[in-house]
């Protein structure tokens, strides 16, 4: 059983649409992060949300981490060909290791 | 540029041979970790280290070993490759529990 499911798994779209990916979990989480990965590079962490019902903006990115501290969800606002990538979300329920959820990946179309 | 340095970037053993994985930080992070990244089964930890001669096991540690002698280094020692150990291999380091992670850029390892 997966700690944290994400959803969609595969998302594709045409530049300037808007998007929503999802990342879920029956665990509570101290905080829950974001990243972004692309073809033959590491992680790069995006944001990490710690308070529940909180909303962090980068950009065009919109993230909010649920008022449960169960769940995060990342909003991208007229996507752009440089926001493809695979987006994964992190936490660790308690005072554990971080553990991943298996990414959506993202393909923004030209 | 501070960071985490991995090296080597891409590797070719044969089944029953070893190897070291090199990872350092200069971010003086107290915690690393390694992970293996496998189509369709995303990041797995393999081991874990939360400071100086500290280390425990992930979620897939059998076939490797870790050591945590100083603060910066936190090297991967495959004892006798498989070619299930076939797989992106990630270092990653942090500040502590609620900070994010620096990832290196990766090892490709094949094992045939």
């Amino acid at each position: 059983t997966q700690l944290l499911e994400q959803s969609p798994q595969f998302l594709s779209i045409q530049e300037g649409e808007n998007l929503t990916v999802y990342c879920n979990s029956s665990s509570v989480f101290s905080s829950l992060q974001w990243y972004r990965q692309e073809p033959g590079e590491g992680p790069v962490l995006l944001v990490t949300v710690v308070t529940g019902g909180e909303v962090k903006k980068l950009k065009r990115l919109t993230f909010q981490f649920g008022d449960a501290r169960k769940d995060s969800s990342l909003h991208i606002t007229a996507a752009q060909p440089g926001d493809t990538g695979l987006y994964l979300c992190a936490g660790a329920p308690g005072n554990t290791p971080l553990v991943f959820g298996k990414g959506t990946r993202l393909s923004v179309i030209a | 540029n501070a960071g985490v340095t991995q090296t080597p970037k891409f590797q070719v053993l044969k089944t029953g041979q070893s190897m070291t994985l090199q990872c350092a930080q200069d971010m003086n992070h107290e915690y690393m970790s390694w992970y293996r990244q496998d189509p369709g089964m995303g990041l797995r930890l393999i081991h874990y280290s939360v400071g100086a001669g500290i280390t425990d096991q992930g979620e897939v540690p059998n076939g490797y070993n870790v050591s945590r002698s100083t603060t910066e280094d936190f090297p991967l020692r495959l004892l006798s490759a498989a070619p299930s150990q076939t797989s992106v291999y990630f270092c990653a380091s942090r500040r502590g529990q609620n900070y994010g992670y620096t990832f290196g850029s990766g090892t490709r390892l094949t094992v045939v």
